[in-house]
């Protein structure tokens, strides 16, 4: 079946830094790829997206890169702010039935 | 555009009492629609995804059911609450026609049974 393995958190960086959070997928068929972000109390957002190889999803700074070699989708974002705490999943989606999550990546920003 | 509402926001329930969390969809027609558990810390559990007026399909054995009795309505539902049900529900529909299928959430619903 599909799965989506990310980064373990939780992920605690200072302003500014340089952000990866880790996902790799397993998939049958062609999937397109998603990260999503969820806020504290509150439900999950779509960040980014890409729906086949190669093609980059960016958002708000946030960038993946659909890497069918590796099955990979890291999100990146150069420089985070305190703004960008919240959790991060890693999802795909095979057809227009069930998506398959990552367990979520914690990540704090300190100032 | 489309919108998803869902309520109550929060709950506080004894145990054995019953439950119902109402989704509803605005903007659309025939989403397929999911109720997602959320326990704390922990990532997403698909509990029921629907196809369908009165179509359910259940993904985990539990003490809760789902209804979808109008085409942008979803209920989840129990007659009598046990603690393991705490925790942070999350409606939501993906279009059925075309797109890579992302899903779009509601704010969620915090239930703690006591």
């Amino acid at each position: 079946g599909n799965s989506v393995t990310q980064m373990e958190g939780p992920v605690t960086l200072s302003e500014e830094a340089f952000l990866t959070i880790n996902c790799t997928y397993t998939a049958t068929g062609y999937p397109s790829l998603f990260w999503y972000v969820q806020y504290p109390g509150e439900g999950l957002q779509l960040l980014l997206k890409a729906t086949k190889a190669d093609d980059k999803g960016s958002n708000k700074g946030f960038e993946a890169t659909y890497r069918k070699e590796t099955t990979s989708f890291h999100l990146e974002k150069g420089s985070v702010q305190v703004s960008d705490s919240a959790v991060y999943f890693c999802a795909l989606n095979t057809n227009a039935g069930k998506s398959t999550f990552g367990d979520g990546t914690t990540l704090t920003v300190k100032p | 555009s489309q919108t998803i509402h869902q309520w109550p926001a929060t709950l506080v329930q004894p145990v054995g009492s019953p439950l119902s969390l109402e989704c509803t969809v605005e903007g659309t027609s025939n989403p397929n629609l999911y109720w997602y558990r959320q326990a704390a810390g922990r990532g997403l559990q698909l509990l029921f995804y629907s196809v369908g007026i009165g179509q359910i399909s259940s993904e985990v054995p539990q003490n809760l059911s789902a209804s979808r009795p109008q085409d942008r309505q979803f209920i989840l539902s129990s007659k009598k609450l046990l603690l393991s049900d705490s925790g942070f529900y999350l409606c939501a529909w993906r279009e059925v026609s075309g797109g890579p299928g992302e899903l779009f959430f509601g704010e969620g619903s915090r239930l703690t049974v006591l």
